[in-house]
């Protein structure tokens, strides 16, 4: 799987968006881009993924760039429970056991007051 | 109900000692997972167990070895536990669809050897 380079930390204030960047340039062309985020003492917990296109849910959005070198996820009104460790993961589709997530040290997200 | 439990949510124990950590999904997914996550808080990938085939992190000692009696389930077993074991623990399980897959954790089991 391809590797992500992410800011160690960042703040964002509560009620503004957040944009927490990642840099995959070594991606292929069959492999997805995933954000995790895990919250204080809890299990990671699965945010949005995508191949090329933007895509949006109720948690968040993902904004991939055309050559899908880089990509943003935008937290776009954070309150203080979005305060979290976000990792950004890039891995192939397909069954099996070997289709695991390899985690990297993701973004320290803080949302002040 | 919850998707992915893990028992017990802390276990204490002695050095030397074998314990094993329970994990059920109640999904119906069928690969499942273990991650270690250490004191500077790196997640680090186990095993993955799909279909009767198990995927070993080579880094992962032959003290630990999963068992799963069925889809359902797959536990840990520590055998001789020793300091540097002291991790959480979290089970995960996922389900490939349309080319995708979304992986659910546990809220994880806090080890300390003692």
């Amino acid at each position: 799987d391809a590797k992500t380079t992410q800011p160690p930390s960042m703040d964002c204030a509560e009620g503004r968006a957040a944009n927490l960047p990642c840099n995959h340039s070594t991606i292929s062309g069959n492999e997805y881009v995933y954000w995790y985020r895990q919250i204080h003492s809890q299990g990671p917990q699965y945010i949005i993924h995508g191949l090329k296109n933007n895509e949006t849910n109720e948690m968040a959005s993902l904004i991939i760039t055309e050559d899908r070198k880089s990509s943003t996820l935008i937290l776009p009104h954070a309150t203080l429970r979005d305060t979290a460790v976000y990792y950004c993961i890039v891995r192939v589709a397909g069954p099996g056991a070997g289709n695991m997530l390899t985690f990297g040290g993701g973004t320290r997200l803080m949302v002040k007051p | 109900d919850t998707a992915v439990s893990q028992t017990p949510k802390y276990l204490v124990t002695q050095m030397g000692n074998d314990k094993s950590i329970k994990c059920e999904q109640n999904l119906g997914h069928d690969t499942m997972y273990w991650y270690k996550q250490d004191s500077k808080k790196f997640l680090k990938i186990m095993f993955s167990y799909n279909n009767k085939e198990l995927i070993i992190n080579e880094t992962v000692p032959n003290r630990f070895s999963p068992k799963s009696p069925d889809k359902a389930h797959l536990n840990l077993h520590i055998n001789s536990l020793e300091l540097g074991d002291s991790a959480v623990y979290f089970c995960a399980s996922s389900q490939e669809r349309g080319g995708t897959t979304e992986a659910f954790f546990g809220q994880g089991t806090r080890l300390t050897v003692v």
